[in-house]
């Protein structure tokens, strides 16, 4: 079945720091991928999101790259902020799949930033 | 504001009751879709409705129940209640069941067993 392998967290970095979270999946079709955030309280939104393989999925700084050769799709921004700390979760929906859209969840990377 | 409303937002019960968790998707959303989040589990997909009908089963228990109603607002109903069922459960939508649609999610429903 599909899974997702997500960087274990914690993780803590310093304002202004470069983050890599890295994520690989698993698919029997041909996956749809997706980074969503979890702010403290709140449900998850998207993030980003890429669809075929080379595209590139950017918001707020984020970015992630659809790489098939290494079944990746590892999530990185230049220069965090405080207010990213969040946890994230990389995930997959199987578009082979017809008729099951859910989404396949990593297990979460905690984010925090120190001022 | 993901425009996905759940009620209630918190629900203290003890083991053995029924209780049922309410969604409204996003206006023109057809399609829901409820997850568990739970720290043993991580989040995990239980069902799915598309306009009223069930689409798909994931992991749902045989003692959790769910249905989509006409104006679209669905509804958990989760019975003989256990303490492993303590987790928040959330409801999302979307446009139309397609895996590249983004699915937006509600605030979730933090449901606690004593």
């Amino acid at each position: 079945g599909d899974s997702v392998t997500q960087m274990e967290g914690p993780v803590t970095l310093s304002e202004e720091a470069f983050l890599t979270i890295n994520c690989t999946y698993t698919a029997t079709g041909y996956p749809s991928l997706f980074w969503y955030v979890q702010y403290p309280g709140e449900g998850l939104q998207l993030l980003l999101k890429a669809t075929k393989a080379d595209d590139k999925g950017s918001n707020k700084g984020f970015e992630a790259t659809y790489r098939k050769e290494t079944t990746s799709f590892h999530l990185e921004k230049g220069s965090v902020q405080v207010s990213d700390s969040a946890v994230y979760f990389c995930a997959l929906s199987d578009q082979t799949n017809f008729g099951n859209e859910k989404l396949t969840f990593g297990t979460g990377t905690r984010l925090t930033i120190i001022p | 504001d993901s425009g996905v409303t759940q009620t209630p937002k918190h629900l203290i019960t003890a083991t053995g009751q029924r209780v049922t968790l309410r969604c409204s998707p996003r206006s023109g959303d057809l399609s829901v879709y409820w997850y568990q989040q739970s720290l043993d589990q991580g989040l995990q997909f239980l069902i799915q409705y598309y306009n009223g009908e069930e689409r798909a089963k994931g992991n749902i228990l045989e003692r959790f129940s769910a249905q989509q109603f006409p104006d679209l607002h669905s509804e958990l109903n989760l019975s003989s209640l256990e303490l492993g069922d303590s987790a928040l459960y959330f409801c999302a939508s979307s446009v139309e069941p397609r895996s590249y649609n983004e699915q937006f999610f509600g605030p979730g429903t933090r449901l606690t067993v004593l």
